[in-house]
C-alpha cells in the first residue's frame, strides 16, 4: 500500500528553528509537495520539490531525497503566525496526490 | 467571486436526507476534486474531474456522486447521507498547465454533521 508518515505534533519556539520530516512509499513519484493548513481554514500551497535537493523560499525551504523516500520542510525565524498543520503529499505514478495526516506545529512564545 | 466557492460553509443534516454541496471557481481551471478531511487522516479524494464533461472515483467514492456540466461548477452531492459522513468538505482546483507542480486550489471547506 501507499503511505506517508510524518509526526502528528511539533512544538518549537518563537524566532528557532524547526524541521518537519516526511517519510513516503509510494507506486511511483512524481513530485513531492508541502501545504499549510491553519486551523479551520484552508490548506494552502507552500513547496513542490521533483528532484533531490533544497528547494528555498524566504523563511521556508523544502529538501528532498528520492532514494530515501524522504523529505523535510524547515522553518526559520518562527513566527507565531507559523502556528499550523504541515501537510506532505507525494503525487504517484498515475498522478493522483497521496495525503499524509499532518502535523501540527506549535509556537511558544 | 475570488478563487474557489464552496456552499454552505457549515450544515447540519439528519441521516438519510440528500444533500449537495456546491463549489464554484472562476480561475478557468480545467480539473477540479472534492476531498474529505477527517481528524487523524490525511486529505482522501472523493471523485475528481479533469475537464468538464468527464469524472472519476477517487479513494472513498462510495455514497458521493459528482457532475461537471460546466468548467466553473463542480457539485457534490450525498443521496442518502449517514452519520460516517460527517467530515469536513473541500474543493479544489488545478490548472493543467500547472499540474506537474500539483498546486492546488482549495476552497473554504464544508463542515457537515450527520445526525
Amino acid at each position: 500500500g501507499q503511505n506517508i508518515d510524518q509526526p502528528t505534533e511539533m512544538t518549537a519556539t518563537e524566532g528557532a528553528i524547526v524541521q518537519i520530516n516526511c517519510t513516503y512509499q509510494t507506486s511511483g513519484f512524481n513530485g513531492l509537495f508541502w501545504y499549510q493548513q491553519h486551523a479551520g481554514e484552508a490548506p494552502t500551497f507552500l513547496s513542490y520539490n521533483v528532484l533531490d535537493g533544497l528547494e528555498e523560499k524566504g523563511r521556508f525551504s523544502s529538501f528532498l531525497s528520492r532514494s530515501k523516500g524522504y523529505s523535510y520542510l524547515l522553518l526559520k525565524e518562527l513566527q507565531m503566525k507559523d502556528s499550523a498543520s504541515y501537510l506532505c503529499a507525494v503525487k504517484d505514478s498515475n498522478y493522483q496526490l497521496i495525503w499524509g495526516a499532518g502535523t501540527k506545529l506549535i509556537i511558544k512564545p | 467571486i475570488a478563487g474557489i466557492t464552496q456552499a454552505p460553509t457549515s450544515q447540519i443534516l439528519a441521516a438519510g436526507r440528500r444533500m449537495t454541496l456546491r463549489c464554484t471557481q472562476d480561475m478557468r481551471h480545467n480539473a477540479m476534486y472534492w476531498y474529505r478531511q477527517d481528524l487523524g487522516l490525511g486529505l482522501r479524494l472523493i471523485h475528481y474531474s479533469n475537464t468538464a464533461g468527464t469524472t472519476g472515483k477517487g479513494e472513498v467514492p462510495d455514497g458521493y456522486s459528482v457532475s461537471r456540466a460546466n468548467t466553473d461548477d463542480f457539485p457534490l452531492t450525498l443521496a442518502s447521507a449517514v452519520p460516517s459522513q460527517t467530515s469536513v468538505y473541500f474543493c479544489a482546483s488545478s490548472d493543467s498547465s500547472r499540474e506537474n507542480t500539483g498546486e492546488l486550489f482549495f476552497g473554504e471547506g464544508s463542515r457537515l454533521t450527520v445526525l
